[in-house]
């Protein structure tokens, strides 16, 4: 299994509160990825990182920022959480690409906006 | 518009009976098809990557294959732990953006 961890595993929280969700990879890999997977859209990218502090958005950022300071880490905060961000987010791997190589994803994150 | 669609959305198989699962896709210019194994409350696995028409691949009782426009996932005597859900993804490219596309999942249950 690739070396990649997600943090919390489960988070419960109240609407406008911030939160920010961890992953943390032992792969070396350049690339990381967040997406959110929900019921009838399948996995969708937020954003994602082609190396220490590059970032780009992908088809879902709006709500979302993201902060990469270390290879091993890469960092998704909601601003102010709303209730259409309760869903389960996975953090994914690459090690070139970012389209063309395989991903590997982390175990993911419950969220749940009350 | 750039899609990839899965048929069935759900397959039920009794241990051992064969059957296939669906990835079309309308992707001009394909660079890759990934197929994924996702068990409930886990993240997707890594099965497989094809790269070309005519390319197939083989893990156990799973054996992918890649047309110009479709990907079939053949699963051959399953038994109850493949049951899961199989997604299919596709790497597309827009300007300056890129993206990997994925389909919403074939869920198959395998009876013993």
């Amino acid at each position: 299994d690739a070396g990649i961890t997600q943090s919390p595993r489960h988070k419960v929280t109240e609407t406008g509160t911030p939160v920010t969700l961890r992953c943390h990879q032992t792969e070396n890999h350049r690339y990381m990825y967040w997406y959110r997977q929900d019921p009838g859209h399948g996995l969708r990218l937020i954003h994602y990182s082609y190396g220490v502090k590059d970032t780009d958005k992908g088809e879902v950022s709006d709500g979302y920022s993201v902060s990469r300071s270390k290879t091993e880490d890469f960092l998704l905060t909601l601003e102010s959480a709303t209730s259409s961000q309760t869903s389960v987010y996975f953090c994914a791997i690459s090690a070139t690409g970012p389209w063309e190589d395989t991903q590997y994803f982390g175990p993911g994150t419950r969220l749940t906006v009350l | 518009e750039d899609q990839v669609t899965q048929s069935p959305e759900a397959l039920r198989l009794q241990e051992g009976e064969s059957s296939s699962l669906n990835c079309s896709y309308t992707v001009s210019g394909l660079r890759g098809l990934f197929w994924y194994r996702q068990d409930p409350g886990k993240g997707p696995e890594f099965l497989f990557t094809l790269y070309s028409a005519g390319e197939e691949k083989e893990k156990e009782r799973l054996k992918a294959t890649l047309t110009k426009k479709e990907s079939f996932l053949h699963i051959t005597a399953p038994k109850p732990e493949d049951s899961a859900t199989y997604l299919c993804a596709v790497p597309i490219y827009g300007g300056s953006q890129g993206n990997l596309i994925f389909g919403k999942g074939t869920k198959l249950s395998v009876k013993p």
